[in-house]
């Protein structure tokens, strides 16, 4: 299985902030990741598909980048509604895998 | 707009068997993957399994593997979880999900809100 590896677990940071979260796939994955947004309670909502598409409808202070095995999501200036929990999949191969999950507290 | 409504959540005891339903509206269903993922309290997501649009493909996470049997009925547009020999470590709310693919990649694009099932004596 393809173990994904998120870093950092928490992150401080206040609105405003350019923020950066890292994924990491034990083996490459080409560019077959996604985003995930998940607030206390609700479902998760797609944010990047591809490593780098942005999904229809997500502010576009959202991107993503990377290949292979490396792989970003970067919040250009941080706002209020952007503190929540966000989680890498990959899905390049069976089991998909996710992320153990990066929790964006406020500072 | 696309909706997925789960139900059949509830309390089980080890062993015992449920089975979860997803009621799907605002797209052509039997145009896309499905998926169930599943989140235990407190913790992350997990993929569990996987049906293709005609139901002649399927995929588990190991860990449920001959015990959760997911299906479908494009007439009703509805998903399926038979979940049999439950076991504690069960205990998580269950997304329905659909899958967009592309002509290179098939992702998760939707979720449902979920249905708690809780496995204890």
């Amino acid at each position: 299985d393809i173990q994904m590896t998120q870093s950092p677990s928490t992150l401080s940071a206040s609105v405003g902030d350019r923020v950066t979260i890292t994924c990491r796939a034990s083996q490459s994955i080409s560019n077959w990741l996604a985003w995930y947004q998940q607030k206390p309670g609700k479902a998760p909502n797609l944010l990047i598909y591809d490593a780098s598409s942005l999904e229809s409808g997500v502010p576009s202070r959202f991107s993503g980048s990377g290949s292979g095995t490396e792989f970003t999501l970067t919040i250009s200036s941080l706002q209020p509604d952007d503190f929540a929990t966000y989680y890498c999949q990959q899905y390049t191969s069976y089991p998909y895998t996710f992320g153990q999950g990066t929790k964006l507290e406020i500072k | 707009e696309v909706q997925l409504v789960e139900s059949g959540g509830g309390l089980v005891q080890p062993g015992g068997s449920l089975r979860l339903s997803c009621a799907a509206s605002g797209f052509t269903f039997s145009s896309y993957w499905m998926s169930w993922v599943r989140q235990a309290p407190g913790k992350g997501l997990e993929w569990v399994a996987n049906i293709k649009q005609d139901g002649s493909e399927k995929y588990y996470v190991d860990s449920v593997k001959g015990r959760f049997t997911i299906s479908r009925d494009n007439a009703k547009n509805s998903l399926y979880l038979q979940m049999d020999s439950l076991r504690a470590e069960d205990t998580a709310v269950y997304y329905c999900a659909r899958i967009r693919c592309s002509r290179t990649s098939c992702y998760i694009d939707d979720w449902g809100q979920g249905t708690l099932v809780t496995v204890s004596s």
